[in-house]
């Protein structure tokens, strides 16, 4: 079955080390896309790709890191530069023409600890 | 980045109830979307609509896309405790632009 794949689900990390989230997806989508999610809060947009090797911020891109080498993959690194970093992550693909929506993996929530 | 205005922020209905949440925007869109989160995953898509005027059922559900294009409402008859969770609007402009999210409805069942 088609789908978008995020892992771990639960991932714990100490203070001042960059953690990278993984995101795959089967669905030959090209766009890609990073939201954080806070607790009672809507979803603001991190970064997103829509073509390999090419990636633009969104609203809340600093302390974050991209990379889009393969098609299937855009993993979103956490850095130590990100104050706030517990939160939600939700990764999403699309078709470039995103008028059928998008398709949200299972996110991964971030506890620094 | 602009978030579409969603109404109410939160709900606390009984079961069998029927449930409605809007959402408006200053700009227009040709295309409104409505998802639904479960607590702790991905949000799922519920409902498309693609033509002002339009009103789609899925189920229970029946969403509409506003006469002005800038504004869709869902609406939920004879609610279920599965109906738990954060149910999210989003429009689009043009086919290749992304999506924007309102800011999110909570319904909580009330035993």
């Amino acid at each position: 079955d088609g789908g978008i794949t995020q892992s771990p689900k639960y991932l714990f990390r100490k203070e001042g080390q960059n953690v990278t989230l993984s995101c795959e997806q089967n669905l030959n989508h090209d766009a890609m896309y990073w939201y954080r999610q806070d607790p009672g809060q809507g979803l603001r947009l991190i970064y997103y790709s829509q073509i390999v090797n090419d990636f633009q911020k969104g609203d809340i891109a600093e302390g974050y890191s991209v990379s889009r080498e393969k098609k299937e993959s855009f993993p979103l690194t956490v850095t130590s530069a990100q104050k706030n970093p517990t939160a939600f992550y939700l990764c999403a693909s699309s078709p470039v023409e995103a008028n059928y929506g998008y398709t949200f993996g299972s996110g991964t929530r971030l506890t620094v600890v | 980045g602009q978030q579409l205005n969603q109404s109410p922020q939160s709900m606390f209905i009984q079961e069998g109830e029927d449930v409605s949440m809007n959402c408006t925007s200053s700009s227009i869109f040709n295309t409104w979307l409505w998802y639904k989160q479960d607590p702790g995953e991905g949000p799922v898509l519920l409902i498309a609509l693609y033509k002002a005027g339009e009103l789609t059922s899925n189920g229970r559900l029946t969403a509409q896309f506003g006469i002005t294009r800038k504004d869709s409402f869902l609406n939920i008859s004879a609610s279920i405790p599965s109906d738990v969770g954060i149910y999210f609007c989003a429009g689009q402009y043009f086919g290749n632009e992304k999506l924007t999210f309102g800011t999110g409805t909570r319904l909580t069942i009330i035993p």
